[in-house]
């Protein structure tokens, strides 16, 4: 069946960068539109960006000059970096499907020194 | 960006009732295809955003059809009839058919 998790730090100090993978199994990330989506306090639900099965890549505006979205589909991962973090990043981060069939559990990251 | 406002924020409902929840869009969901890509969600406690209603009224695989999503342009809905204890949670909408994609900020669903 299909399953995704996410994997990261649970911990970033400020203005470092983000890594979270994304591992799917149960079908092909060249099938599949990929998206990232965060939950903060402060804004709720965000989308972030997405990858196309074809592999060129949407942004949020929000977050475009410090984020990027990539994958691996021979390791079935789909993989987000954002760098120059800010407290107000704190949140959980989460990869879907497009359009949002299927979620991850979510990987909770705090920006704190 | 399109700012999607729902409403209420939060509701009480007895088991078996029915709910209404509303959200509009500050600009019209119709694509460019002629598709209107609303969706719903619910957010259990602890748990992800499950798809519930995609493109304003269909229900995603396995979603009873006590859900019904309708609206169009620039207003939608989301109904639930005969609630369960399993429907409770926060409902959101999102859209997907202009960048940014955006969501709601919920409706919290709680027993009465």
């Amino acid at each position: 069946q299909v399953q995704l998790k996410e994997t990261g730090p649970g911990l970033v100090q400020p203005t470092q960068t983000l890594s979270i993978t994304c591992t799917v199994s149960g079908f092909s990330l060249t099938s599949y539109y990929m998206q990232w989506v965060r939950q903060t306090p402060g804004k709720g639900l965000e989308w972030m960006g997405f990858i196309r099965s074809g592999g060129s890549t949407e942004y949020n505006s929000e977050f475009k000059s410090r984020l990027s979205i990539s994958r691996d589909t021979s390791k079935n991962q789909v993989f987000l970096k954002m760098n120059s973090l800010k407290t107000e990043d704190t949140g959980v981060y989460y990869c879907a499907t497009h359009p949002g069939n299927y979620w991850g559990q979510g990987v909770m990251v705090t920006v704190s020194s | 960006d399109v700012v999607m406002t729902q409403t209420p924020v939060s509701m009480s409902v007895s088991l078996g009732g029915q709910v209404s929840i509303s959200c509009r869009s500050s600009q019209s969901l119709v694509h460019n295809n002629g598709n209107t890509y609303l969706s719903w969600y619910i957010q259990k406690p602890s748990q992800s955003p499950q798809l519930l209603i995609y493109k304003v009224s269909n229900r995603f695989s396995g979603i009873s059809d006590r859900f019904s999503g309708s609206g169009s342009g620039t207003d939608f809905t989301l109904k639930i009839s005969r609630v369960e204890p399993d429907d409770l949670g926060v409902y959101y909408c999102g859209q997907g058919t202009q960048y940014p994609y955006t969501f709601g900020a919920g409706t919290k669903l709680e027993l009465k």
